[in-house]
């Protein structure tokens, strides 16, 4: 069983849609959960950082852990046509610690 | 904004040949280093942990005598892709760490010919 598991869609949504990017995990140590988002032959891009359990919002984007169902999430809303990237969940049990990255989801926002 | 410097951005080499790819900490010393490789629709996987002043900690499957780290400075962390071969072709990044784990250089794309 991987350690993260996500979708990889693609995922097509047109401009203005509430998106909705999930990862599921199996290792229950994990306690740093972050999204980033990746272009084409770039490196990724950090777009939230969470510490255990809860909601952050931040602007646009929402990301959202529960622990105990081993679940997180990420929202976009009111997507845009430069929101279309690859996002990838990844997670650490500490700081200092290596990720484990999902697979990444493509995400295209049709204007 | 970014935290580490990486290059080459890309980089085509003939097989057999060696490539060099730098992670520079750009305001801040980097005790260590982790060395990612991602292949086209996969995640990032971690290669090996550079320490500086100590040798590097690889993955299992990773080839040490291949993929040569060497983190002399406390600002300089090097990744050799020794004697390349088209299987290596693959996207290279780096990221610091204690604390700075969630930043990434901005990878190199490898591709061997």
């Amino acid at each position: 069983q991987k350690e993260v598991e996500q979708d990889p869609g693609p995922l097509s949504v047109p401009e203005g849609a509430i998106v909705s990017l999930n990862c599921t995990y199996s290792n229950s140590a994990f306690q740093y959960f972050m999204w980033y988002r990746q272009y084409s032959r770039k490196g990724p891009e950090l777009l939230m950082y969470t510490y255990s359990s809860g909601n952050k919002e931040d602007g646009r984007f929402t990301a959202q852990v529960d622990k105990s169902s081993k679940y997180i999430s990420l929202f976009i809303r009111d997507s845009q046509p430069s929101d279309s990237a690859t996002y990838l969940c990844a997670m650490s049990v500490n700081t200092g610690n290596q990720f484990y990255f999902g697979t990444g989801t493509s995400l295209t926002v049709i204007p | 904004g970014a935290v580490v410097s990486q290059h080459p951005s890309w980089v085509i080499c003939k097989s057999g040949t060696s490539v060099k790819i730098e992670c520079r900490s750009l305001d801040f010393q980097a005790t260590t280093m982790f060395w990612y490789r991602q292949f086209p629709k996969q995640s990032l996987m971690l290669m090996a942990t550079s320490n500086e002043g100590s040798k590097a900690t690889y993955e299992q499957g990773v080839e040490k005598d291949k993929f040569l780290i060497n983190h002399a400075s406390l600002t300089l962390s090097t990744l050799t892709v020794t004697s390349a071969h088209p299987e290596d072709s693959s996207f290279y990044i780096c990221s610091p760490g204690p604390g700075r784990e969630a930043f990434f250089g901005q990878g190199t794309r490898l591709t061997v010919v």
